[in-house]
C-alpha cells in the first residue's frame, strides 16, 4: 500500500525555468514532509521539509507547498540549474511512527542547459 | 565531521545464504534506520535502532534483523536470502534528541541475490 505517491516518474525542464515536482499522500495522519535529492551512486540528501502546521517553506531556490485538504505537496525549484538533475523523493511521517519515513517512488528531474 | 558510511559497496549472494551489512553513523548521531530500495521504487523502512534497541519496524519478516553497537554503528542481517531481497540497502543516521529530525543517508550497499 503506497501511502506516498509521485505520479511523474520523470520531468525535463530548461535551465533557468521553474521545476515543479508533485507528491500526493493518502494518510491524513502524516504531519511532517521532506524532500530528498539523490544522485547516482550516492545516498539521498535532505533538501527541505515542512510541518503540517505550515503551508509553505522556502529555502533559497527551493520552496515546498503543502495543501492538506488535497493531501498534496509540491517542490518548486526556481531557477532550475543543470546541477539540479537528480531523482527527487518526497517522504512523510506521522506521530505514531516517529522517525519512520514513508517515501514516494521518486521523480527523475533533468535540467537541460 | 564524518558522514554515514556503509560496507560493502556491492555484494552478490545466492538464495538461502545469509548476509550482514554494516553502517557507521554520522558523528553525533545516536539513531540508525535501515531502508530497502528496490529498483524503480522509493526506500522502504525496515527498522530503526536507538540506544542499541529496535525502535520501530516496517513490514519486513523476522529474517531481517539488526544490531546497534555502543558507538552507534549498526548491522543489518538478512537470513535465508530470496531473489526479491535484491535491492539497494540504505542506512540513515539521525539525532533522536529532536522528534522531527532529518535523516542523513549513506551511499548504500547494492545486494544481488542469484
Amino acid at each position: 500500500d503506497q501511502q506516498v505517491k509521485q505520479n511523474s516518474p520523470s520531468l525535463s525542464v530548461q535551465e533557468g525555468r521553474i521545476s515543479i515536482l508533485n507528491c500526493d499522500y493518502t494518510n491524513s495522519m502524516f504531519d511532517y514532509f521532506l524532500w530528498y535529492k539523490k544522485y547516482p551512486a550516492e545516498g539521498p540528501t535532505f533538501l527541505i521539509s515542512i510541518s503540517s502546521i505550515k503551508d509553505k517553506n522556502e529555502d533559497g531556490r527551493f520552496t515546498v507547498f503543502l495543501n492538506k485538504s488535497a493531501k498534496h505537496l509540491s517542490l518548486h525549484i526556481v531557477p532550475s540549474q543543470p546541477g539540479d538533475s537528480a531523482v527527487y523523493f518526497c517522504a512523510a511521517s506521522h506521530p505514531n511512527t516517529g522517525n519512520q519515513f514513508y517515501f514516494g517512488t521518486g521523480t527523475s528531474l533533468t535540467v537541460i542547459p | 565531521e564524518t558522514g554515514v558510511t556503509q560496507s560493502p559497496t556491492h555484494l552478490i549472494k545466492t538464495r538461502g545464504q545469509q548476509v550482514t551489512l554494516r553502517c557507521s553513523s554520522q558523528s553525533g548521531h545516536n539513531t540508525v534506520s535501515w531502508y530497502q530500495q528496490a529498483l524503480g521504487q522509493g526506500p522502504q523502512f525496515i527498522f530503526q535502532y536507538y540506544r542499541e534497541e529496535e525502535n520501530g519496524r516496517g513490514n519486513f519478516p523476522p529474517r531481517f534483523s539488526g544490531l546497534q553497537f555502543p558507538n552507534y554503528s549498526s548491522e543489518l542481517n538478512v537470513n535465508a536470502l530470496e531473489l526479491d531481497d535484491s535491492a539497494l540497502y540504505l542506512c540513515a543516521s539521525s539525532d533522536y534528541g529532536s522528534f522531527y529530525n532529518e535523516q542523513f543517508f549513506g551511499p548504500g550497499t547494492r545486494l544481488t541475490v542469484l
